[in-house]
């Protein structure tokens, strides 16, 4: 069965500070992968996408960035977080067709002081 | 732009009842809509997911509907118990499906709570 792992689970950062989390599938191979944020009050707003290695696309404008330099790793990163920065951020896969459901993982609680 | 609306926000049953909760999307031309529960502090799970074509899926006491020409989808929870208590989200996703077209619109969700 398939899996789907973010780390850490909660994070406390100072403003200026720079930012790297991590999303690891396992079970599958060239999933799609997702970063989201959840920020109170608001629905879920995807970040950044990618069907493959190498191959990011952005949603919004913004301070973060995102990688995905093996088949199944998806980090999500910020040389310099910002106060507007904290929320809940989850990762999803699915499978290569879009008619697939998407699967979260356990989110990350970013908290910016 | 697509917008998704679940209401109500909140709601509180008691343990046993049978309930429904709502969602409405603004652009009929979805490809699918699936359906989620969030824990406090947790991630998504993926309860259902209907592709446009269908009306229902089902999946033991709960049961989801969509009637895509009105832009409405249900869930239908069963005998409700105290562990349902989670707020349940749904999602659409655009149409057509292809390149570029991942990004899947969410509700802001409604918040159930079981009352044993």
């Amino acid at each position: 069965s398939q899996t789907i792992h973010q780390w850490p689970a909660t994070l406390v950062q100072p403003v200026g500070s720079p930012l790297s989390l991590e999303c690891t599938v396992e079970g599958t191979s060239n999933p799609n992968l997702y970063w989201y944020r959840q920020a109170a009050g608001r629905g879920l707003q995807l970040l950044f996408y990618s069907v493959g290695i190498g191959q990011i696309s952005s949603e919004v404008p913004q301070n973060l960035s995102a990688s995905r330099p093996q088949d199944r790793q998806f980090i999500l990163s910020s040389k310099k977080l910002l106060l507007s920065d904290s929320g809940f951020y989850l990762c999803a896969w699915s499978r290569q067709y879009s008619n697939q459901p998407q699967h979260f993982g356990d989110g990350t609680r970013l908290s910016i002081l | 732009k697509q917008e998704v609306t679940q209401i109500p926000a909140a709601l509180s049953v008691p343990e046993g009842e049978n309930l429904v909760l709502n969602c409405s999307f603004t652009d009929s031309a979805i490809y699918n809509l699936q359906w989620f529960r969030q824990d406090p502090g947790k991630g998504l799970t993926s309860l259902l997911l209907i592709q446009s074509s269908q009306r229902e899926q089902t999946s033991g006491r709960l049961n989801a509907s969509l009637d895509k020409s009105s832009g409405r989808s249900t869930l239908y929870i069963a005998a409700s118990q105290p562990g349902d208590s989670a707020t349940y989200l749904c999602a659409v996703h655009p149409f057509p499906a292809g390149a570029g077209s991942y990004q899947l619109t969410f509700g802001k969700g409604t918040k159930l709570s079981v009352i044993p």
